[in-house]
């Protein structure tokens, strides 16, 4: 199995900018995740979905931040306007049914997002 | 306010020894507990998770939990260079999937 991409690994961008990072999950798991990890923070939830469904958007820190799941192997975490303190390392994981596997979190690489 | 601690370290052990890596948290309902490891630049990939009081032990790592005491644990026996990341510790408390709650993680550097 190729794991959960992510794109772009890396994205530098200004102040005032659209940023939108994707994400496809493994295929046949129910649950993705997006988190987004600073060294003051550590790694946060933002949002996760079941079956496409968002289920707890209460990590989101604000309106600039959107996350979409048109279909099962696709997803889109967008940020309008980016600000600095947007600059992370955002995750995009995702999970096998919740009846199997004790909860077990699979991690992308990893998009890695500095605003200047 | 849910919350996961963990000591930042840096811990430093010598090649050979045990490290003992701990958590706390703040909910007594939690359900699982998972350690991750992240090497630098990396993603977080699970090592164990253990729901039952007591040990587990997979290999070189043993889990310990004590829900009374509300803490967990992660040892690492005859430790090697390449176990030289940071070890988060993850905390569900039950009901939906999503609430794994992570700690800022703890840094192990094992020295040859």
């Amino acid at each position: 199995d190729a794991g959960v991409i992510q794109s772009p690994r890396h994205e530098v961008t200004e102040m005032g900018q659209e940023v939108t990072l994707r994400c496809k999950p493994i295929s046949g798991h129910d649950y993705l995740f997006w988190y987004r990890q600073t060294m003051m923070r550590g790694l946060e939830l933002l949002i996760y979905f079941n079956n496409n469904v968002p289920i707890d958007d209460s990590g989101m820190p604000e309106d600039r931040f959107s996350a979409k799941m048109p279909n099962a192997s696709f997803s889109t975490l967008k940020i309008q306007p980016s600000e600095p303190r947007d600059s992370a390392v955002y995750f995009c994981a995702s999970s096998p049914d919740r009846a199997s596997s004790g909860n077990t979190i699979y991690f992308g690489e990893g998009s890695w997002l500095t605003v200047v | 306010q849910k919350e996961v601690e963990q000591n930042s370290g840096p811990l430093s052990v010598p090649e050979g020894a045990i490290a003992s890596l701990n958590c706390t948290y703040s909910d007594r309902g939690s359900q699982s507990f998972f350690w991750y490891r992240q090497y630098s630049g990396k993603s977080p990939e699970l090592i164990m998770f253990i729901y039952s009081n007591g040990d587990k032990e997979d290999g070189r790592f043993t889990a310990q939990l004590n829900k009374a005491s509300q803490y967990v644990s992660l040892l690492i026996r005859d430790s090697q260079p390449s176990d030289s990341a940071t070890y988060l510790c993850a905390v569900n408390y039950g009901g939906s999937q999503g609430n794994l709650i992570f700690g800022k993680g703890t840094k192990l550097s094992v020295k040859p």
